[in-house]
């Protein structure tokens, strides 16, 4: 089983429209977590840290269950400019890379 | 301030070679690290440095050198060069281990081995 797991997609979406993405992770000692968003043949960028009282930033909601070992992301009004890959990354006493959820937003 | 500044962008290789990756930060990061990202299966830590001097294997070492002599210089030495290390590399720094400052990622460099 891998450390950190998301779904691939593509998520193809309206401008407007509302998606989430879910991620999972293995280990219960995994001490923070982010989410990443990478452009076609870019490096990664921290897009936000995700807490455990969950946390917004503007159009964007990150959740964190600890329990359940589960985090997710909610993009509100999408935007062109939303279409990205989205990368779940946990640290236990390093960052571990999800392989990513790629997101392409039309018009 | 040029954050973390990678060199070359492309390279290719023939199977055998050797060849140093840069990568320098001017942020005084402490934390330094090398990942490769292969298609669907992420970025793979390669070596990392808590700060000059010291160094440590990641997930995915074999084939691959660091050192770490100063704060700012964290290069990658790959000692025979062989298909299966053809990839994207990036070199990322941090304030701190933890990553909670977030990591800053180099443009990364293209390796493709023939």
């Amino acid at each position: 089983r891998k450390e950190v797991e998301q779904d691939p997609g593509p998520f193809n979406v309206p401008e407007g429209a509302t998606v989430a993405f879910n991620c999972t992770y293995s280990n219960s000692a995994s001490q923070s977590f982010f989410w990443y968003r990478q452009d076609c043949r870019k490096e990664p960028k921290l897009l936000m840290s995700v807490y455990s009282s969950g946390n917004e930033d503007g159009r964007f909601t990150a959740q964190l269950n600890r329990a359940s070992q589960y985090i997710s992301l909610l993009i509100r009004d999408s935007k062109l400019s939303d279409s990205a890959t989205y990368l779940c990354v946990v640290n236990t006493d390093k960052l571990i890379f999800g392989t990513g959820t790629r997101l392409q937003v039309f018009p | 301030n040029a954050g973390v500044t990678q060199t070359p962008k492309f390279q290719v290789l023939k199977t055998g070679q050797s060849m140093t990756l840069q990568c320098a930060q001017d942020m005084n990061h402490e934390y330094m690290s090398w990942y490769r990202q292969d298609p669907g299966m992420g970025l793979r830590l390669i070596h990392y440095s808590v700060g000059a001097g010291i160094t440590d294997q990641g997930e995915v070492p074999n084939g691959y050198n660091v050192s770490r002599s100063t704060t700012e210089d964290f290069p990658l030495r790959l000692l025979s060069a062989a298909p299966s290390q053809t990839s994207v590399y990036f070199c990322a720094s941090s304030l701190l281990l933890n990553g909670n400052y977030g990591y800053t990622f180099g443009s990364g460099t293209r390796l493709t081995v023939v």
